[in-house]
Formats: structure tokens, C-alpha cells, sequence
């Protein structure tokens, strides 16, 4: 499978406990970026990377909220003290160079209890 | 600040009945428009990218047409399996995010 890898695919959290989630984009692809969704809603960015370097930040994006991309490949998603207001659906993604078209994984459904 | 209004927010219709639906946008000096279908669940797929107004492109039952202001998703006899949730998104000047509509949720009824 090529396409963009995301796990785990379903989380469940105490409130206040940390979580991450992991992302393997497409192998070729030198971006990613991370979304957040909630129910009837369309995805919200949170934060882009280009090879390692993280260049662009939602200022929505609170300080809970950390991203890692080391050496360019896998990205991490860590949440800190989580809050019910987390829960959502959390979508990576990935893309080529210029402005074409992100590939988009299968997401992982965060439940704040 | 790029905004995406997708309209209707829902649309049912029969097999066979051909619709559009429409994605108005306001961006910073326009990098792309794309278009994604997301079925329930899972992460949105996909589907076209245009740059400039005038800009058409196909697949299947779907075409997808941008003016300066507004893209349109045309599905030409829909089948009940074209039911999902359609989603645009704008891409401009100001970054590199993809900004997104709330969505247009489709059903087909046999």
C-alpha cells in the first residue's frame, strides 16, 4: 500500500492524559500536514511541514498540541493534558512540492472521556 | 483570510437526476481549488485540482468547472454508490494550507 499510513486509527483517552499519533505519508512526498475534524465540519489545519522543517502553524493550535517530523519521513502528533474539546477526527496528509493536490489518510478518531 | 462556502449543505436525489453543486471562495491570489469526496468515517479522496478560471476537468459522472469566484461539481445521473460528502478547498498566497468548505452531503436514492 502507498498511499498515506495513519495509527492508530481509533483512540480513547482520559481527559488530561497524552496521546500521540503517528503518520507515514506517501514515500515520495516531501509535505505534510496535519488536520483536525470535527462532525459537519470540513478540516481544520494545523500544521505543515516541508522535509523536516515545520514552516506553518494554525494559530489556532494551541500549546498542548506538538508536531515532529524527524529526518523528513514519519510525523508525530502529540496532545498534552487532553481536554474533551479534542475529541475530533485527526487527518494527515501529504503532498509534492508546489501547489498540487495533498493525499489524505484514513485519520485517527480521538474520544476524550 | 481565504473563505469556502459550500452550497447546499445537503442534497438528496434520485438515480439519474443530474445537480451542481457550488463552492464560492475568496482567496488571496488563487494557488488551486480542489475538490474531495469523504465517505463517512474515513479521509476525504481526491478527486480534481483546477488553477484558473476556465478550467475544466472529468472523471467518471463528475465535472468540476472554476470561475474567479465560484467552482462547480456537476455529477451527470448520479448512482446511490456517488453518495458521500463533497468537499472544496482553496489553496493561496498566504501559506501553504488547504483551506476547506463545511462540505455538500449527497445522497442518491435508488
Amino acid at each position: 500500500d502507498t498511499g498515506v499510513s495513519q495509527d492508530p486509527r481509533h483512540k480513547i483517552t482520559k481527559r488530561g492524559q497524552n496521546v500521540t499519533f503517528r503518520c507515514d505519508p506517501i514515500s515520495e512526498h516531501n509535505r505534510l500536514y496535519w488536520y483536525r475534524q470535527t462532525l459537519g465540519q470540513g478540516p481544520e489545519f494545523l500544521t505543515y511541514f516541508q522535509n523536516e522543517a515545520q514552516l506553518e502553524k494554525s494559530r489556532l493550535l494551541s500549546d498542548r498540541f506538538s508536531a515532529e517530523r524527524p529526518k523528513g519521513s514519519f510525523s508525530t502528533l502529540e496532545i498534552q493534558r487532553t481536554e474533551q474539546g479534542d475529541s475530533a477526527m485527526y487527518l494527515c496528509a501529504s503532498s509534492f512540492s508546489g501547489f498540487t493536490e495533498a493525499f489524505f489518510g484514513q485519520g485517527t478518531r480521538l474520544t476524550v472521556v | 483570510e481565504d473563505q469556502v462556502t459550500q452550497s447546499p449543505e445537503a442534497l438528496r436525489l434520485q438515480e439519474g437526476e443530474s445537480s451542481s453543486l457550488n463552492c464560492s471562495y475568496t482567496v488571496s491570489g488563487l494557488r488551486g481549488l480542489f475538490w474531495y469526496r469523504q465517505d463517512p468515517g474515513k479521509g476525504p479522496e481526491f478527486l480534481f485540482t483546477l488553477y484558473s478560471a476556465g478550467e475544466e476537468k472529468e472523471k467518471e459522472r463528475l465535472k468540476a468547472t472554476l470561475t474567479k469566484k465560484e467552482s462547480f461539481l456537476h455529477i451527470t445521473a448520479p448512482k446511490p454508490e456517488d453518495s458521500a460528502t463533497y468537499l472544496c478547498a482553496v489553496q493561496g498566497n498566504s501559506g501553504y494550507a488547504l483551506n476547506f468548505g463545511k462540505g455538500t452531503s449527497l445522497l442518491v436514492t435508488p
